[in-house]
């Protein structure tokens, strides 16, 4: 069974600062992670995939890592907007290829 | 782009009911998956699809159906819908790359059984 625990819970900060969002997982053996973004009552949007073979993947002012030997990926969004609150969800995959998601990060990025 | 739509966005049923919800992705993906959302539960798997006709039980099967008679539709029946299954009903298409694929979201509909 894949466990997700994402730290923090949530997280208020103002413009322009830099987030840093974790995720540690228990099973390692994985092929590949991703981050998903959920706004209040709409679908998840994929934000990035990070194959195991990789580090590191960026997409604009986001950045993820993965270390699979210690269970953890890290997503830094970079300068935050307003625009970016929304809940931050870590998604590594299953033995059986499904994902387990963790309960996310809420992001508030105060004006 | 990968675009994934649901039926409907709201909906509400009486208890009792039979309840279709519907999911369609336009991107020949192989694998779709249908979540339920729920407050402090996070995201569970009900059922799963790897190709036409194929499905699969998740975590929460219970009291669910699923329908995949054509590769870029799947359905999710509730067969006689309940008060507990008011919730946050997510469907997704992942293309088959050894299950390494990227995998997509609907917009989600919100269920209410009364």
């Amino acid at each position: 069974k894949q466990e997700v625990t994402q730290i923090p819970a949530a997280l208020s900060v103002p413009e322009g600062e830099n987030l840093v969002l974790n995720c540690s997982f228990t099973d390692s053996a994985i092929y590949n992670l991703q981050w998903f973004r959920q706004d209040p009552g709409k679908g998840l949007t994929s934000l990035l995939l990070i194959q195991s073979s990789q580090r590191e993947q960026t997409s604009g002012r986001l950045n993820a890592s993965l270390d699979k030997s210690s269970g953890r990926s890290t997503l830094y969004i970079a300068a935050s907007q307003p625009g970016d609150s929304a809940t931050y969800l870590c998604a590594p995959p299953r033995r059986d290829y499904k994902l387990s998601f963790g309960a996310g990060t809420t992001v508030t990025v105060r004006a | 782009d990968v675009k994934v739509t649901q039926s409907s966005r709201y909906l509400v049923k009486r208890t009792g009911e039979k309840v279709f919800l519907e999911c369609v992705q336009d991107m020949d993906h192989e694998n779709m998956f249908w979540y339920r959302q729920d407050p402090g539960l996070g995201l569970r798997l009900i059922y799963f699809s790897y190709d036409v006709k194929m499905k699969e039980k998740g975590d929460i099967p219970e009291g669910y159906s699923v329908s995949r008679e054509k590769k870029e539709r799947f359905s999710l029946i509730l067969e006689s819908a309940s008060t507990n299954q008011t919730s946050m009903y997510l469907c997704a298409s992942r293309e088959t790359t050894g299950g390494a694929g990227e995998q997509y979201f609907g917009p989600g509909t919100r269920l209410t059984v009364t």
